[in-house]
């Protein structure tokens, strides 16, 4: 049963640390996309990459936010330090492979559930 | 600037009747269109979506309309079942970049 698999499902954290947020997209996909889900802006998109490369990271604060893919299996959302407006739920969705576009769906995991206190 | 606009947050329908979920777009490059459901602490699952050179696209009780001229979408659910009380998510997808709205959340009464 081929799934985004997203850990970890719950963090709770100090304001001022890191956090860092991973997601495993499915096998033989190579479009991968990070969302916030927030109560105003529904699903905002954050970042998203094909075959590794980020093609629009222009929804992430640049200052605290990064996000990366150290190889096609994982990749990461990193936020240096933390604020409590950054409390929300990370979802992590892929899509793919070859000739992917707007047509295809994508998959979303379940969701990182980040509070920052 | 949210490019992808669902202006109510939440709507209420008896079960059996017909519910009606509504988008609006500003970019007029989106050539997909897609409904993606969401139940409380799982991620989004996709629904239906409907291409921007088609006007209609019909799935059993799901039925997505699209008015390019306006730039407005809508879902039809008929009936509507107690099971599909949930969020609802409109997104707009250009070059498979998908841009999604705030979603409305849908209560079906018995």
């Amino acid at each position: 049963d081929a799934r985004v698999t997203q850990t970890p499902r719950h963090k709770v954290t100090e304001m001022g640390q890191e956090v860092t947020m991973r997601c495993q997209p499915i096998l033989g996909h190579n479009t991968v996309f990070w969302y916030r889900q927030t109560m105003m802006q529904g699903l905002e998109l954050l970042a998203y990459f094909r075959n590794r490369a980020p093609l629009d990271d222009s929804g992430m604060p640049k200052d605290r936010f990064s996000a990366e893919m150290p190889d096609a299996t994982l990749a990461t959302l990193k936020i240096q330090p933390s604020e409590p407006r950054d409390s929300a739920v990370y979802f992590c969705a892929s899509g793919g492979g070859e000739g992917f576009g707007s047509g295809n769906t994508i998959y979303f995991g379940e969701g990182s559930w980040l509070t920052v206190v | 600037d949210q490019q992808v606009k669902q202006n109510s947050p939440s709507l209420s329908v008896q079960e059996g009747r017909i519910s009606i979920l509504n988008c609006d777009y500003t970019n007029s490059m989106f050539d997909y269109f897609l409904w993606y459901k969401k139940y409380p602490a799982e991620g989004p699952t996709f629904l239906i979506s409907i291409s921007s050179i088609k006007d209609k696209n019909e799935d059993g009780r799901f039925t997505v309309f699209l008015n390019k001229s306006a730039k407005h979408l809508s879902l039809h659910i008929v009936p509507s079942q107690p099971g599909d009380s949930a969020v609802y998510f409109c997104a707009a997808s250009s070059w498979g970049k998908l841009i999604f709205g705030q979603g409305t959340e849908l209560s079906v009464k018995p």
